[in-house]
């Protein structure tokens, strides 16, 4: 089955500790994003990546990086410059022909 | 990136159609209306997009207006299953890959 697969489904860790999320697509997308989403709230874009090697911030960029080594992957670490990291973490893809987003699943990081 | 804005909650009762509007006044010519849900935890669903022509699959219609100020996405016969948050969106053409998710309209379909 093609799609986009997150893990873990829920992640725990102490504060100041750095934590990566995973990501993996076998959509065979070029475009890949992070989003992150706040009770009650819509989707904001932490990172985006339209090729290879190649990443742009988002609109919430600030304690978070990320790496795009293979197309497949785009892992997201959560810092411990990151204020708030608690929150619902998705990963999306697009291909290029009609830019419609896949989603995964999501992480729901919890900071304590 | 033109804003979207959609009232913040629907009922509808089940077997009937359910129309979600949406406001993007501000829209330019080569943007295109998306629409997605999102249930419960779970990652967004794509439903369906258009330009300026209506648009209809096996899951939604959406009705653009002739300004393309507004458009409506319709389920024509509303489940149960259907009780998500529903997000607008506008998006250019080329150029970005850039969504800008509000809040949506969280549609409960009640029995």
């Amino acid at each position: 089955d093609g799609g986009i697969t997150q893990s873990p489904k829920y992640l725990f860790r102490k504060e100041g500790q750095n934590v990566t999320l995973s990501c993996e697509q076998n959509l065979n997308h070029d475009a890949m994003y992070w989003y992150r989403q706040d009770p009650g709230q819509g989707l904001r874009l932490i990172y985006y990546s339209q090729i290879v090697n190649d990443f742009q911030k988002g609109d919430i960029a600030e304690g978070y990086s990320v790496s795009r080594e293979k197309k497949e992957s785009f892992p997201l670490t959560v810092t411990s410059a990151q204020k708030n990291p608690t929150a619902f973490y998705l990963c999306a893809s697009s291909g290029q022909e009609t830019y419609e987003q896949y989603f995964g699943p999501g992480t729901r990081l919890t900071v304590t | 990136d033109a804003k979207t804005t959609q009232p913040t909650s629907m009922d509808c009762a089940e077997g009937r159609a359910a129309n979600l509007p949406c406001n993007h006044s501000t829209i330019s010519g080569n943007e295109y209306v998306y629409w997605y849900r999102q249930i419960h935890s779970q990652g967004p669903q794509y439903i369906i997009h258009g330009l300026k022509n209506n648009e209809t699959n096996e899951m939604a219609s959406l009705i653009i207006t002739e300004d393309r100020k507004s458009s409506t996405l319709i389920l024509p016969h509303a489940t149960l299953r259907d009780t998500a948050v529903y997000y607008c969106i506008v998006r250019a053409s080329q150029g970005t890959y850039k969504y800008i998710f509000g809040t949506g309209t969280r549609l409960k379909v009640l029995a």
